[in-house]
């Protein structure tokens, strides 16, 4: 079954505002990772942050890791119509590094 | 993107009927992993092989067999596919980090 799930399942939001997606997981992990998928491609991989990390920023990008809770939140700053895709939170648990989990991801819409 | 390439890319078959997929990376990456992705279901993980004729299975694994002779090639196999394993099929690579690099996707259908 799915370790992490994603909140919301889907967010329009107009373009220029920032947009938020958490994950929710299970068990401990090792890391936790951000990809994005586009309409009918790959996962591309956004971010990676491990457990001993609490916040990590790429570009416009800002992940929080609390490990506490077992959630982690994506926030994507300054939308645009190129950031309309889906996003997935993958964990990695302990001393198994050839395992990856995936949620079931947030879809994003970015309206004009 | 890393190198990573799926054939074919679009299938139709029939139920019953075996049915191979192909993953080739040129990265020498170490890991491979097929995943499946439905609605609702988001990625789940069919097998995955952490070297050359290494394999070990994911969730999802009945009705599916792999096979990895090469360190480029990793291939799916449904022995006799059935309606319920028509998906997108999605396979990724990765090396030491923990980066997976994903391929286009295939999408198959069983009637």
């Amino acid at each position: 079954s799915q370790q992490g799930e994603e909140d919301p399942q889907a967010l329009s939001i107009q373009e220029g505002e920032n947009a938020t997606m958490n994950c929710s997981y299970k068990t401990s992990i090792n890391n936790l990772q951000w990809y994005r998928q586009n309409s009918g491609r790959g996962l591309v991989h956004l971010i990676l942050i491990r457990s001993n990390e609490r916040e990590k920023h790429s570009g416009r990008l800002r992940v929080t890791l609390d490990t506490s809770k077992k959630s982690s939140s994506l926030l994507i700053t300054a939308s645009r119509a190129a950031d309309t895709a889906s996003y997935f939170c993958a964990t990695v648990p302990p001393n198994r590094d050839d395992k990856i989990i995936f949620g079931k991801g947030t879809r994003l819409h970015i309206l004009p | 993107d890393a190198g990573i390439t799926q054939s074919p890319r679009h299938k139709v078959t029939e139920t019953g009927t075996p049915v191979t997929l192909r993953c080739h990376q040129t990265e020498n990456h170490r890991y491979m992993y097929w995943y499946r992705q439905d609605p609702g279901h988001g990625l789940r993980l069919i097998h995955y092989s952490y070297g050359v004729k290494d394999t070990d299975k994911g969730e999802v694994s009945d009705g599916y067999s792999v096979s990895r002779s090469k360190t480029e090639d990793f291939l799916l196999t449904l022995e006799s596919a059935t309606s319920s394993q028509t998906s997108v099929y999605f396979c990724a690579s990765r090396w030491g980090g923990n980066e997976q690099f994903f391929g286009p996707g295939t999408r198959l259908t069983v009637l």
